[in-house]
């Protein structure tokens, strides 16, 4: 069984702080790792595809970063305002399986 | 373009029964995969269809079923229902081209079992 983990399960900040929230998967016969953003009462969006190591992506104010070898991506959010509010989940896809595991999830709360 | 669909988009059901979940794709997308999504478990892996083949599939008992036809469109059929069964049941296409892509959601179906 394939464990995918984030942390924190939940985060509170203030309008304008900046975040951060960790994605640990499996670091053997690694083949992509996805981020997506679900906000209440929407369907899961993509942010970013992550397949190599040292990969960062950014878009706006949220960006990644992937590490393989270790078996961890990170997602920045910098200046945090209210619409960032929303549950983040990454999945991970292992060149074993071709499926996509999901994360339990972060969900941040963006108070203005 | 227009996105993903999915109908119904909510289901009661009474344990015991089956039921069958549609779900059209973003045009030009040849891979459906559909996901459970539960309180407790979180967004689970049921299967994926590429050009009307499954080609991946979750941890799934066998009452949970799928298919896709040639016009990628994709069906889910659950037999039997449990009570357990009862979740948000969102389905994502993408282009599949290099396996697991991109996965664009639609709305989902919210299936409750009584």
């Amino acid at each position: 069984i394939l464990n995918v983990e984030q942390s924190p399960q939940s985060l509170h900040v203030q309008e304008g702080d900046s975040t951060n929230f960790t994605c640990s998967f499996p670091s053997s016969n690694f083949y992509a790792l996805h981020w997506y953003r679900w906000e209440t009462a929407k369907s899961p969006e993509a942010l970013f595809v992550m397949t190599l190591n040292g990969d960062e992506k950014k878009k706006g104010r949220i960006s990644a970063t992937l590490n393989t070898k270790e078996g961890y991506s990170y997602l920045y959010i910098k200046g945090s305002q209210p619409e960032d509010s929303a549950t983040y989940l990454c999945a991970y896809i292992s060149g074993n399986t071709g499926k996509l595991i999901f994360g339990q999830g972060t969900t941040l709360q963006v108070k203005p | 373009k227009a996105g993903v669909t999915q109908t119904p988009r909510y289901l009661i059901k009474t344990r015991g029964q089956q039921v069958t979940l549609s779900c059209s794709p973003i045009s030009g997308h040849r891979s459906v995969s559909w996901y459970q999504q539960t309180p407790g478990q979180g967004l689970q892996f049921l299967f994926e269809y590429f050009s009307e083949t499954q080609r991946n599939k979750g941890n799934f008992p066998g009452r949970f079923s799928g298919r896709q036809f040639s016009n990628s469109r994709s069906e889910m059929n659950v037999s039997t229902l449990e009570l357990g069964d009862s979740a948000l049941y969102l389905c994502a296409s993408s282009s599949g081209t290099e396996g697991v892509g991109e996965q664009y959601f639609g709305p989902g179906t919210r299936l409750t079992v009584t």
